[in-house]
């Protein structure tokens, strides 16, 4: 196990509605990162927070938004959700600033489902 | 853009047959990561190995061996001996540090490996 978390695991909501995954990331590591995974797809790049700020986004919309907090634990909050928005939501954390720094440890997700 | 392409959805082998997973990909950087994720069923990612791009010597680890081909632009990945545990998605992807995001991993679509008896 990668000693990074998440929750809940499973969530059910109706469109329209708003959501708040959460990740706690590995002991030590700094760089918090969340991807988007839909059904038989590759994880797609949603953002990156490092030092509690966004630091790099993908190609979604402004009501995907994070945060990082001060123990560099963090949420994915999604606004508006759409019926495509139905997926695995994948958190991963890394420690930036050192050779291992593009290594990336993922926990075990959040499936989402939006009705 | 960046970009990676593997293009096996689906393979099924039975037990102790070798199975090479391919993955080619497609960059404008010189410097750049590239990687392998298993995702088993359970669906966390399991972090397998990264190649820098300028590190082309190929890398064997028990069952697993990987094969870095910059001129091919590919990096395929080879399990030995194939076992039931090996059952699962497998991802390739890349890195480019020039997008000023570390963390930014470009996956391919997986190849998802059924090993049976």
């Amino acid at each position: 196990e990668t000693g990074v978390t998440q929750s809940p695991t499973h969530l059910i909501k109706t469109r329209g509605q708003q959501v708040t995954l959460r990740c706690s990331s590995q002991s030590g590591h700094n760089t918090v990162s969340w991807y988007q995974q839909a059904l038989g797809q590759g994880p797609q790049f949603i953002f990156q927070y490092y030092r509690e700020e966004e630091n790099g986004r993908g190609n979604f919309p402004p009501r995907f938004s994070g945060l990082q907090f001060p123990n560099y634990s963090s949420e994915l909050n999604v606004n508006a959700l759409e019926l495509d928005d139905s997926a695995l939501y994948l958190c991963a954390s890394s420690l930036w600033g050192t050779s291992s720094s593009y290594e990336q440890y993922f926990g075990p997700g959040t499936r989402l489902t939006v009705t | 853009a960046q970009k990676v392409t593997q293009a096996q959805t689906e393979i099924s082998v039975v037990e102790k047959e070798d199975v090479t997973l391919d993955c080619v990909y497609e960059t404008r950087d010189t410097t750049y990561y590239l990687f392998w994720y298993k995702q088993p069923p359970s669906g966390e990612l399991v972090f397998l190995i990264r190649r820098n791009s300028f590190d082309e010597q190929n890398e064997i680890s028990g069952r697993y061996s990987w094969n870095f081909q910059k001129s091919t632009s590919s990096f395929n990945f080879t399990i030995t001996a194939s076992q039931v545990v090996d059952s699962a998605v497998y991802f390739c992807a890349l890195s480019e540090p020039s997008t000023g995001t570390a963390s930014k991993l470009t996956f391919g679509t997986g190849t998802r490996l059924q090993v049976t008896l």
